[in-house]
């Protein structure tokens, strides 16, 4: 089984710029997570999708959005990058049945 | 949703049994504790879930006491692959405010 793919792999913008990070979910999953881990920091939950629908958002500002389309993948949209916004993206996903998540190997963002 | 309280760091040796305790005094009913292992660069990988009493897969253990206030997860036989950051979380996704927050997590260092 197919694990969480996340694309692309290393993401290089410059300030002010937007960025796009797409995630595919497991097979079957429905549900997608999106985590900021900044360099040698824990993971901090950015936003939670749910059968094409926003559930709940970390504490980021409007300029972090996503969505979730009908095949259940997912984009996470930065917009007018920061500096600070150079991290490690991670995305999960979980079946219906269960809180399990499973995490994709992550895409790096470096602003610069 | 409930905080956990883990210690930052641990030491260990090659073969010996690891075990880390994580405090969560504020967990609800229906939370499930939940213990994610992470090496650098690399999404979190699910170890083990539990709801109360003890629960073993082929890779840990978990302890939780009756009155669920803490989980001690064990790592039999430690090896220098098991050197890594380990997550507690406690969560549940009963309604729509559900969201995984992750601590610091503790460093576990295995040495030869």
């Amino acid at each position: 089984e197919a694990g969480v793919t996340q694309s692309p792999t290393h993401l290089i913008k410059t300030r002010g710029q937007q960025a796009t990070l797409r995630c595919s979910p497991i097979s079957g999953h429905t549900s997608v997570y999106w985590y900021q881990q900044a360099l040698g920091l824990g993971l901090q939950f950015l936003l939670w999708y749910d059968e094409g629908e926003e559930r709940n958002r970390g504490n980021f500002p409007p300029r972090f959005s996503g969505r979730q389309f009908p095949n259940y993948s997912s984009e996470l949209n930065v917009n007018a990058l920061e500096l600070e916004d150079s991290a490690l993206y991670l995305c999960a996903s979980s079946p219906l049945t269960t809180d399990t998540q499973y995490f994709g190997p992550g895409t790096r963002l470096t602003v610069l | 949703l409930a905080k956990t309280t883990q210690p930052i760091s641990m030491d260990s040796y090659e073969g010996q049994e690891v075990n880390i305790t994580c405090s969560h005094n504020n967990i609800a009913t229906n939370d499930y504790i939940t213990w994610y292992q992470q090496f650098p660069s690399q999404g979190p990988r699910f170890i083990i879930q539990g709801y109360k009493t003890k629960v073993t897969n082929e890779v840990a253990s978990l302890f939780i006491p009756a009155d669920r206030k803490s989980s001690t997860l064990s790592l039999p036989r430690v090896s220098l692959s098991d050197t890594a950051v380990y997550y507690c979380l406690v969560g549940g996704r009963m309604d729509s405010s559900y969201k995984l927050i992750f601590g610091s997590g503790t460093r576990l260092l295995v040495r030869p």
